[in-house]
């Protein structure tokens, strides 16, 4: 299977603290991408990490590749109650163009 | 701050129904998606039209028939449907540089129709 899987399966913290999301996956990927959703909406893409990266950041949020590993991780900084969501990782294969999506991390962040 | 719009929102119809879900997107792209958001499952992608061709099916049932009229409108036909497709159908598109090559760029969703089957 091409879908990555995150983990743990659900995450409750405290505003203020920061999350990590670790998502794994089983084959070579062209890109990994992390997404989230609100209750009742459609995802929002948050970041994308080509195989040749092993780091970026967008704000409060860092994302981190290791290849050798087939992982990556999601970090939220300073978290705030309205980061509560679901997060999902998506990789997109050697050669191929569909993403495979995780069933994702259940974030709550308590005020 | 969506440019993809999916109507209707929730639709409820029975086995014998046909009705059609429906998706714009407002943001130039020229590649658009249907997702199967299930619960505790995966997101399964149902097709993808790349320049207003449909280039990926996989596997649906033929109960469900894609229609892309032009690069800004998708359309979802269902008719004959199960229980088990009760879910929530997630559209999606991303501007895509390389004819077929749409799995490289970010996806931006609308907020679904939740369908229920009676």
């Amino acid at each position: 299977s091409q879908q990555g899987e995150e983990d743990p399966q659900a995450l409750s913290i405290q505003e203020g603290e920061n999350a990590t999301m670790n998502c794994s996956y089983k084959t070579s990927i062209n890109n990994l991408q992390w997404y989230r959703q609100n209750s009742g909406r459609g995802l929002v893409h948050l970041i994308l990490i080509r195989s040749n990266e092993r780091e970026k950041h967008s704000g409060r949020l860092r994302v981190t590749l290791d290849t050798s590993k087939k992982s990556s991780s999601l970090l939220i900084t300073a978290s705030r109650a309205a980061d509560t969501a679901s997060y999902f990782c998506a990789t997109v294969g050697t050669g191929a163009n569909n993403l495979f999506f995780g069933t994702g991390t259940r974030l709550t962040v308590i005020p | 701050e969506t440019g993809v719009t999916q109507t209707p929102r929730h639709l409820v119809m029975g086995m014998t129904n046909k009705k059609s879900l429906k998706c714009e997107q407002h943001l130039g792209h020229n590649a658009m998606y249907w997702y199967k958001q299930s619960a505790k499952k995966p997101l399964e992608l149902m097709f993808v039209y790349s320049l207003e061709e449909r280039v990926e099916n996989n596997s649906v049932p033929s109960r469900f028939s894609p229609e892309c009229p032009n690069s800004s409108h998708l359309f979802l036909h269902l008719h004959t449907l199960q229980p088990e497709d009760s879910a929530l159908y997630l559209c999606a598109s991303s501007q895509d540089r390389h004819r077929g090559r749409y799995g490289n760029q970010p996806q931006h969703f609308g907020d679904g129709t939740r369908l229920s089957i009676l």
